[in-house]
């Protein structure tokens, strides 16, 4: 049974970076597949960050490219989400999702941006 | 950059009745590469079809998808009182990976 948890901090001050992790069980990251990040502003849809195949390869949204890296840690089966320079705007549930398809879903987890 | 729209907003039928989703998008999503996905109050969407047609492991037959090209539809044939929800379409054949803005299922 493939699962994803994410886990970083809930609450964050404009300016500082988020950064999130995301565990992997049930299944490899060497394996194959993306591994995507993809967030949701409180009560309104859904937004694709971007992506990490397993030999890094990395994909992000246009709009947030220049404060977004994606990363991958083979040895602990984990991949990760950095968003510098965070505002109010980027308060949301980020969720850590396999594949394209986006087969498997984490629970997400909420951040909350506020000074 | 694939802009999806769904349509109704909001659907409001009884449980048994049909319910019949739209996504359209602005230009063809290549080898139909369009996912539905539920997403109840609270809790983490989860796939329902992928490749526009085909239901993922566990789903229940009466959820079908359809369509090609720029126009798609999401079917679910008897309302059960666990399917009211919203439901996303999401297109995955271009960078950047792209939603639509859901359409919401409530009970009438």
């Amino acid at each position: 049974q493939v699962q994803l948890q994410e886990s970083g901090p809930g609450l964050l001050k404009p300016s500082e970076t988020l950064s999130l992790t995301c565990t992997v069980s049930g299944y490899s990251l060497t394996s194959g597949y993306y591994w995507v990040w993809i967030r949701q502003p409180p009560g309104k849809g859904l937004e694709w960050i971007g992506a990490i195949f397993h030999s890094g390869n990395t994909y992000y949204h246009p709009s947030l490219k220049s404060r977004v890296t994606i990363s991958v840690d083979t040895s602990k089966n984990q991949f990760s989400l950095k968003l510098t320079s965070v505002t109010a705007a980027d308060t949301a549930i980020y969720y850590c999702v396999r594949d394209h398809v986006l087969d498997y879903w984490g629970q997400g987890t909420l951040v909350t941006v506020s000074s | 950059e694939i802009v999806l729209t769904q349509s109704p907003g909001t659907l409001s039928l009884s449980p048994g009745e049909r319910a019949t989703l739209s996504c359209r998008a602005s230009q063809s999503v290549t080898s139909n590469y369009l996912g539905w996905y539920q997403q109840k109050p609270g809790q983490a969407p989860s796939l329902l079809i992928y490749g526009a047609s085909s239901r993922a492991t566990g789903i229940p037959d009466r959820f079908s998808g359809s369509g090609s090209g720029t126009d798609f539809t999401l079917t679910i044939s008897r309302l059960e009182p666990e399917d009211f929800a919203v439901y996303y379409c999401h297109q995955y054949a271009d960078s950047p990976s792209t939603f639509g803005p859901g359409t919401k299922v409530d009970i009438k």
